[in-house]
């Protein structure tokens, strides 16, 4: 079973500050079914990166997903006060999707 | 637009059956696969399982055989089925279409709480 940990726990920033979030993996997966989702309080969550870096429909270029292997990241270039939420990222592998514990990018 | 809508009880005793369903509109449920997953509150995302037009399915192997999701092409609906439930299950519980190439979710429903209690 592949484990997903995402850090930090917490991430607070100004907005108009970049962030930076991670996604490892326990073992080495396909970047291909590696997705981002943000989710505010008291909503579904929303699809913002697919297969690593694609930008699902109407995301923001402001939002850009890298990596490989094991390792993951989702940058916000800039932050907008909408960005505060929790992000979440999620991986299939062997008929079987994981989600990450999540990282809540709260206003510093 | 596609829209989907959880419906079902709120209430849910321990051990029995929770029973959920999701209606789809905007989109006919012969494409795609269709999951539920669920969020404790205060807590993350675990996805429980998902089923496909013809009503094979693929379920979380962590919850032991206890989930089962069914499809009805004809109502463009699919169901969820969770038994022998305990507090551990009260949870937000989401439908999501899920796309079959890339395994992402892409139009979710705006969730439904049940809580488990006698």
């Amino acid at each position: 079973e592949i484990v997903l940990t995402q850090s930090p726990g917490t991430l607070s920033l100004s907005p108009g500050e970049r962030a930076t979030l991670s996604c490892r993996a326990s073992q080495s997966v396909s970047s291909s079914y590696l997705v981002w989702y943000q989710q505010k309080p008291g909503q579904a969550p929303r699809l913002l990166i697919y297969s690593a870096s694609s930008r699902a429909t109407g995301i923001p270029d402001r939002f850009s997903g890298s990596g490989s292997g094991t390792d993951f990241t989702l940058t916000i270039s800039r932050l907008e006060p909408e960005d505060f939420a929790v992000y979440y990222c999620q991986h299939y592998d062997t008929s079987r999707l994981t989600f990450g514990g999540g990282t809540k990018v709260e206003i510093k | 637009q596609v829209q989907l809508r959880e419906s079902g009880p709120g209430l849910v005793k321990p051990s029995e059956t929770l029973s959920l369903t999701c209606t789809v509109s905007g989109d006919s449920i012969n494409t795609y696969y269709w999951s539920w997953i669920r969020q404790p509150p205060g807590k993350g995302l675990e996805w429980l399982g998902y089923v496909f037009n013809s009503g094979s399915a693929n379920h979380n192997p962590s919850l032991k055989r206890r989930v089962s999701i069914s499809i009805d092409t004809s109502l463009n609906q699919f169901s969820l089925y969770l038994t022998s439930v305990t507090a551990a299950d009260t949870a937000v519980y989401y439908c999501a279409r899920t796309n079959w190439n890339y395994y992402y979710f892409d139009y979710w429903g705006q969730g439904t709480l049940v809580t488990v209690s006698s």
